[in-house]
C-alpha cells in the first residue's frame, strides 16, 4: 500500500476554507484515497474518498491531481468544531482490509 | 453518536488481571477491526476479522487475544498486559470486500485502557 505524507499542523480562520494537502506519490492506479478526521477523545470519523475524479459531499470536497500523486481535502467554511486531526489513507481496490493511517495533520480553526 | 459501540469507555487493570473489551455493531458489516492508538500517534492496525474469521494479525503479542463470536460482536481479551500497553483501543467495522471493496471504516469511540 502507498504511504502518505501530510503536514503536521495547520491553522485556519473560522469561516474560511481549510485546504489540507496529502502527498501519495507512490500511489498505484488501483488505490483509493480516503480521508478521516479525529476529534479529541473520539474515534476517527469518515469524511470522503475517491479514486480518480474529484468528489464532494455534505462535509467536504476532495481534489485529486491528474497524476494522482497528491490530493487536497477542502472544508469550504471551517468552523471551530472542525478542529481535529485529519488523516489521509490510500487503500488498494482489491479489497485488502489494511487501512494504514499516516501521521495526519492537526488542524486548528481559529476564532 | 456512533453506530459502533465499545464498552467499557475506560478501564484500569493491573498487570496480572484478565479483562475484555467489547465492540458491537448492527450495520450488517461483516468485517471488524481492532486498532491501538497511543497518545498523539495515529491508530495502528492490530486485527481484522472477516465473516467471523481472523483475516489479519499484525504480529500482535499473544497477551492480546481477539474473538469474533458472531457478525455483530468483537471482543479483545487482555491478559498479563504491560504498562506500555496503555492506550486507546478502537474498534471499527466495514462491509466485506466481497460486497464493496471501497467500503470506508466506521469507528467506535474507543476504550481508554490504563495498565498499572
Amino acid at each position: 500500500d502507498a504511504k502518505t505524507t501530510q503536514p503536521p499542523s495547520m491553522d485556519c480562520a473560522e469561516g474560511r476554507a481549510a485546504n489540507l494537502p496529502c502527498n501519495h506519490s507512490t500511489i498505484s492506479g488501483n488505490e483509493y484515497v480516503y480521508w478521516y478526521r479525529q476529534i479529541h477523545s473520539q474515534g476517527p470519523q469518515y469524511i470522503i474518498h475517491g479514486l480518480k475524479n474529484n468528489e464532494t459531499n455534505e462535509m467536504a470536497s476532495l481534489i485529486i491531481t491528474e497524476d494522482r500523486k497528491s490530493s487536497t481535502l477542502i472544508l469550504p467554511h471551517a468552523t471551530l468544531r472542525d478542529t481535529a486531526v485529519y488523516y489521509c489513507i490510500v487503500r488498494h481496490t482489491s479489497g485488502t482490509y489494511k487501512y494504514i493511517f499516516g501521521t495526519g495533520t492537526r488542524l486548528k480553526v481559529l476564532a | 453518536d456512533t453506530e459502533v459501540t465499545q464498552t467499557p469507555k475506560h478501564l484500569v487493570m493491573g498487570m496480572t488481571n484478565k479483562k475484555s473489551l467489547k465492540c458491537e455493531q448492527h450495520m450488517g458489516h461483516r468485517a471488524m477491526y481492532w486498532y491501538k492508538q497511543k497518545a498523539k500517534k495515529p491508530p495502528e492496525l492490530m486485527f481484522v476479522y472477516s465473516y467471523e474469521k481472523l483475516s489479519i494479525n499484525e504480529s500482535v503479542p499473544s497477551r492480546f487475544s481477539p474473538e469474533c463470536p458472531n457478525s455483530s460482536l468483537l471482543n479483545l481479551h487482555l491478559h498479563a498486559l504491560q504498562p506500555e500497553d496503555s492506550a486507546l483501543y478502537l474498534c471499527a467495522s466495514s462491509h466485506s470486500r466481497d460486497w464493496a471493496n471501497n467500503s470506508p471504516l466506521h469507528f467506535g469511540n474507543g476504550t481508554r485502557l490504563t495498565v498499572t
